[in-house]
């Protein structure tokens, strides 16, 4: 399996512009999560998914961030406008329902807002 | 409510030397706990699991950790560091029971000497 996959790698925007992050999780995979990685704030949970369905976005900092998954493959994580607090690494991951919990995570994009 | 605390933010050791990155957690209910290794610029991989099976889990690359249910730890251990070790560690403890997210550790950053 190739894993998780985000893309791009590596965005550099201007504050005021439209960041569209993607990932694809792991197939078979029915819970999607969005993590954003900080020196100041470390790991933080943004949202997660289960069969596509937001479950819980109380981590999504402001009205700025939304995400969506509108199938099993495919999800989006798009933030409008940008800001410079927005830099950050931000991480996908999947995991597969049942006892054992353990996620999967993508290599990140690391994002830069000038 | 869940939370886990690694007492360490940075640990240095000595190429073939032990490793110990200690890591303690509160649960109200049985949880799974969890190590990942973050590589400078990589995603967070998983190195071990604990699932309420047996106490002392072995992982990927020679760690293993020891399940104290008395002392609420799950220490990370290695009987002999390697340069390649050299990482940021994160203990994982999982959320309330269906929810499928995680409580991070702040991380412990291992440096490894020649």
């Amino acid at each position: 399996d190739a894993g998780v996959i985000q893309s791009p790698r590596h965005e550099v925007t201007e504050m005021g512009q439209e960041v569209t992050l993607r990932c694809k999780p792991i197939s078979g995979h029915d819970y999607l999560f969005w993590y954003r990685q900080t020196m100041m704030r470390g790991l933080e949970l943004l949202i997660y998914f289960n069969n596509n369905v937001p479950i819980d976005d109380s981590g999504m900092p402001e009205d700025r961030f939304s995400a969506k998954m509108p199938n099993a493959s495919f999800s989006t994580l798009k933030i409008q406008p940008s800001e410079p607090r927005d830099s950050a690494v931000y991480f996908c991951a999947s995991s597969l329902a049942g006892a054992t919990y353990e996620q999967y995570f993508g290599p990140g994009t690391r994002l830069t807002v000038t | 409510a869940q939370s886990v605390t690694q007492l360490d933010s940075h640990v240095s050791v000595s190429e073939g030397t032990p490793v110990l990155l200690r890591c303690n957690y509160s649960s109200s209910y049985s949880p799974s706990l969890f190590w990942y290794v973050q590589h400078p610029n990589k995603g967070l991989q998983l190195l071990l699991k604990y699932t309420s099976a047996a106490t002392l889990v072995k992982g990927i690359n020679g760690f293993e950790a020891e399940f104290k249910k008395s002392e609420t730890s799950f220490h990370l251990t290695k009987p002999s560091a390697h340069m390649r070790d050299a990482a940021e560690y994160f203990c994982v403890v999982s959320g309330p029971p269906g929810t499928y997210k995680y409580i991070f550790g702040t991380g412990t950053r291992l440096k490894v000497l020649a």
